[in-house]
């Protein structure tokens, strides 16, 4: 069964520095990985997006790493700013339909 | 084009009533998921739906919970005789095709048991 963890559970940050938020799995046979953002109270806004194949995404300020064989993905946040404040979920989809989600990093960017 | 729609956003039951929460894809999807968030937890899948068909309820509770997407409207969540324990977050998120692409998610609905 595919378990996902992410560390930390909580980071709190201040504002102009970057980050990297981290999350493994146990079994390397995904379609793809997800990062989400969540903000509370909210909806999942999804940030990137990695197929099983390629080994990083890139969106703005945010980059997204995929190493497979070790069950690695990190996400990599410049310059941080207050507005990046909110909880990250990453998710892989593994044969089937489910995605398996981690329990999140709550980040916390201070002014 | 409008994203995910989930109603009602706040539901609240007391044991023993029903819970009924909608879920509009987005324009264009067929697929659909249901997702649940206990307090403290990370999101569980729960089922899998394309119109009028279940393709993967391997999460759902065996007992008291049911889903459809019938031909005309929203997905569906049932919940039957509510529980405290199913007072959490329930999202829906839907898809073009399944495999791998993206899911969209709505907002949310969010369950309190009393």
């Amino acid at each position: 069964k595919q378990e996902v963890t992410q560390i930390p559970a909580a980071l709190s940050v201040p504002e102009g520095e970057n980050l990297v938020l981290n999350c493994s799995f146990t079994d390397s046979a995904i379609y793809n990985l997800q990062w989400f953002r969540q903000d509370p109270g909210k909806g999942l806004t999804s940030l990137l997006l990695i197929q099983s194949s390629q080994r990083e995404q890139t969106s703005g300020r945010l980059n997204a790493s995929l190493d497979k064989s070790s069950g690695r993905s990190t996400l990599y946040i410049a310059a941080s700013q207050p507005g990046d404040s909110a909880t990250y979920l990453c998710a892989v989809k593994i044969t089937g339909n489910q995605f398996y989600f981690g329990t999140g990093t709550s980040l916390t960017v201070i002014p | 084009n409008a994203g995910v729609m989930q109603n009602p956003r706040h539901l609240v039951r007391r044991r023993g009533q029903e819970a009924r929460l909608r879920c509009s894809p987005m324009k264009g999807h067929s697929h659909v998921y249901w997702y649940r968030q206990l307090p403290e937890e990370g999101l569980k899948f729960m089922v899998y739906l394309q119109k009028e068909n279940i393709i993967d309820e391997s999460g759902m509770p065996k007992e008291r919970f049911s889903a459809e997407f019938p031909k005309e409207g929203p997905s569906i969540l049932r919940i039957q005789q509510v529980v405290r324990g199913d007072s959490a977050a329930y999202f829906c998120a839907s898809s073009i095709y399944s495999g791998e692409e993206t899911q969209y998610f709505g907002p949310g609905t969010r369950l309190l048991v009393l």
